[in-house]
């Protein structure tokens, strides 16, 4: 089975910093997805890790541990449009399981 | 815009009925997934089509069907529809297997 856990809500300033955290156990892994979602709207593909250690792209960096079932989304110099959720989703065998989604609010 | 069409967008209808959601991928992309969105749990994976084969199946209840056809588009069938299947439906395509996902902008069902 699939067992992936992210927290509920954050809340950070414009401007600042927010890791979002997930930690995994599935019966298989063929990579590791964060994807943004507007309430109301459809997700979208921020990143994409299946080997170990820092995928940087912008404001936005994913990082994966693999041996410790772990990765983090990194938002810097957050912005109010990155007010959304953001879901950790885990590939195996063709399939996308996803986490609950953690809803970030960015304060002004 | 993902490129990736749903329709319709809203759909209601009467417990016991059955529908037709109809999805059309990306240009370029084989696979096709299925997803179910409702507030209590989450995003789950339906099942996956690439080019015309059925893939990969997740939690897809027997009420529920789907195909692709050879111009790749696909079609979810709900039947014998229930309260509980009210959700946003959505409708994913990508190149091949684990490569990003382009989601539609779903469906959204009400089952009165």
């Amino acid at each position: 089975g699939q067992n992936i856990d992210q927290p509920t809500e954050m809340t950070a300033t414009e401007g600042a910093i927010v890791q979002i955290n997930c930690t995994y156990q599935t019966s298989g892994f063929n990579g590791l997805f964060w994807y943004q979602q507007h309430a109301g709207e459809a997700p979208t593909f921020l990143s994409y890790n299946v080997l170990d250690g820092l995928e940087e792209k912008g404001r936005f960096s994913s990082f994966l541990s693999r041996s410790k079932g772990y990765s983090y989304l990194l938002l810097k110099e957050l912005q109010m449009k990155d007010s959304a959720s953001y879901l950790c989703a885990v590939a195996n065998d063709y399939k996308l399981s996803f986490g609950a989604g953690t809803t970030v609010t960015v304060r002004a | 815009d993902s490129g990736v069409t749903q329709t319709p967008k809203h759909l209601i209808t009467a417990t016991g009925q059955r529908v037709t959601l109809r999805c059309s991928p990306r240009s370029g992309d084989l696979s096709v997934y299925w997803y179910q969105q409702s507030l209590d749990q989450g995003l789950q994976f339906l099942i996956q089509y690439y080019n015309g084969e059925e893939r990969a199946k997740g939690n897809i209840l027997e009420r529920f069907s789907a195909q692709q056809f050879p111009d790749l588009h696909s079609e979810l069938n709900l039947s014998s529809l229930e309260l509980g299947d009210s959700a946003l439906y959505f409708c994913a395509s990508s190149v091949s297997g684990y490569n990003e996902q382009f989601f539609g902008p779903g469906t959204r069902l009400t089952v009165l």
